[in-house]
């Protein structure tokens, strides 16, 4: 079945530091991807997507490219702020054009905490 | 634009009570989703509208877990009896439609089962 793996936390880091967090996943066919992030106390908001290989993704500094030879989609960002503190989740959507099956799959997590 | 409303947003209940949560979609959003959210765990799909049939309904404990979307528009989960196991954030997501639309998610309802 469809399924995202990504890298376990905490990261811990500090300001103006270089975030990686690591993201692949196993689909059939052509899957759009997601990252989400959750702040402490609100609900999930999409950060940024990308629905072909290829594609970059980009959001508020955040990047993520589509690695259709390597299955990934890493979440990169240049210089971290203490306001990027989250949990952040990588997703799939396994049949993106069907009526029925576009649920996304989520990975586990990853909280980042940046410190000043 | 409101976003996604969800209610209530917090419940402590006993083993083998019931309850049930509320949502209502982002006006004009074909498409809702309720996820469960366990700690420490990424969202997992329950069920998923299309106005107000169900198209997938694959992971929902179809023996506790009930779900409906009267009119195409709001929605309510419920759980009877709930399990300890039953304790996660229950969230619920809406889009324009199905296909490649991004999917908008409530605050959560977090559920405590003593």
């Amino acid at each position: 079945g469809d399924s995202v793996t990504q890298m376990e936390g905490p990261v811990t880091l500090s300001e103006e530091a270089f975030l990686t967090i690591n993201c692949t996943y196993t689909a059939t066919g052509y899957p759009s991807l997601f990252w989400y992030v959750q702040y402490p106390g609100e609900g999930l908001q999409l950060l940024l997507k990308a629905t072909k290989a290829d594609d970059k993704g980009s959001n508020k500094g955040f990047e993520a490219t589509y690695r259709k030879e390597t299955t990934s989609f890493h979440l990169e960002k240049g210089s971290v702020q203490v306001s990027d503190s989250a949990v952040y989740f990588c997703a799939l959507s396994a049949r993106p054009f069907q009526a029925a099956g576009n649920k996304l799959t989520f990975g586990g997590g990853t909280r980042v905490l940046v410190k000043p | 634009e409101a976003g996604v409303a969800q209610s209530p947003r917090y419940k402590i209940i006993e083993k083998r009570q019931s309850v049930a949560f509320w949502c209502n979609p982002i006006s004009g959003h074909a498409t809702l989703y309720w996820y469960q959210q366990i700690l420490g765990q990424g969202p997992k799909l329950l069920i998923q509208f299309q106005n107000n049939g169900v198209v997938d309904d694959s992971q929902l404990p179809k023996d506790r877990f009930s779900a409906e979307r009267l009119k195409g528009v709001d929605s309510t989960l419920k759980i009877q009896p709930a399990k300890l196991e039953d304790s996660a954030v229950y969230l619920c997501a809406s889009s324009l439609r199905s296909g490649r639309e991004t999917q908008y998610f409530g605050p959560g309802t977090r559920l405590l089962v003593l």
